[in-house]
């Protein structure tokens, strides 16, 4: 299927466990993204990567590992989950700036944590 | 810095009465503007952007904004709501240029069109 996917759509967690939530996109794109999405913040970038083995830090890094090893994927961990991290994930791609495309980003569907 | 603003958490409009959802930005170079719209339980969708040219943009689902750069200002715009317009809005910018592809988002403004 073309598009962006994520899983898992629901998550529940502990305090302290590891969880990773995967991000995988058909249209190789060259940038890919991670947000959360928080009642009163909207949504604030975590994590950002404009090519395979190039990552760069968004708004709220703490807390969060991001690795891309292959352009059409973008995993997401969390190390020692916390309350804090309860939130909507999602995963976004966009085309390379220059050209038509670019800057609009698509994004999957997210994934909803909840850490007790 | 960039940053956006949404001055409302809520708009309510009748029915077939023209609707205006506002968002004001802040960035040091020319901006890059953007309306995303989010059903529930789903990820947001691109509605139109300003990059450069006419202030007035049109966009998806007879969507449209205008671009007033003295006042800083994308208020999205529809001459005649529908029902299933309601949703949560999005208003986003990029500063360009940047180096990152990524763009700040508000906070969001939930409209809801009564029947």
């Amino acid at each position: 299927d073309a598009g962006i996917t994520q899983s898992p759509r629901y998550k529940i967690t502990e305090t302290g466990r590891q969880v990773t939530l995967m991000c995988h996109q058909t249209w190789s794109h060259s940038y890919m993204f991670w947000y959360r999405q928080d009642l009163g913040h909207g949504l604030r970038l975590i994590y950002y990567s404009a090519a395979a083995d190039i990552t760069d830090k968004g708004e709220v890094p703490d807390g969060y590992v991001v690795s891309r090893s292959k352009t059409e994927n973008f995993p997401l961990t969390l190390e020692s989950a916390t309350r804090s991290q309860t939130s909507v994930y999602f995963c976004a791609s966009s085309e390379l700036g220059a050209l038509p495309g670019a800057n609009v980003l698509t994004f999957g569907a997210g994934s909803r944590l909840t850490v007790l | 810095a960039q940053s956006v603003a949404q001055p409302e958490d809520q708009v309510n409009v009748a029915e077939g009465n023209p609707l205006t959802v506002k968002c004001t930005y802040s960035v040091s170079g020319n901006p890059y503007l953007f309306w995303y719209v989010q059903y529930p339980n789903r990820g947001l969708q691109f509605l139109l952007k300003y990059i450069t040219g006419d202030n007035l943009v049109k966009g998806s689902y007879g969507f449209e904004a205008e671009f007033n750069k003295s006042q800083t200002s994308f208020h999205l715009k529809k001459p005649s709501a529908l029902v299933s317009d309601s949703a949560l809005y999005f208003c986003a910018v990029r500063d360009m240029p940047t180096g990152a592809n990524n763009l700040f988002f508000g906070t969001g403004t939930r409209l809801t069109v009564i029947p």
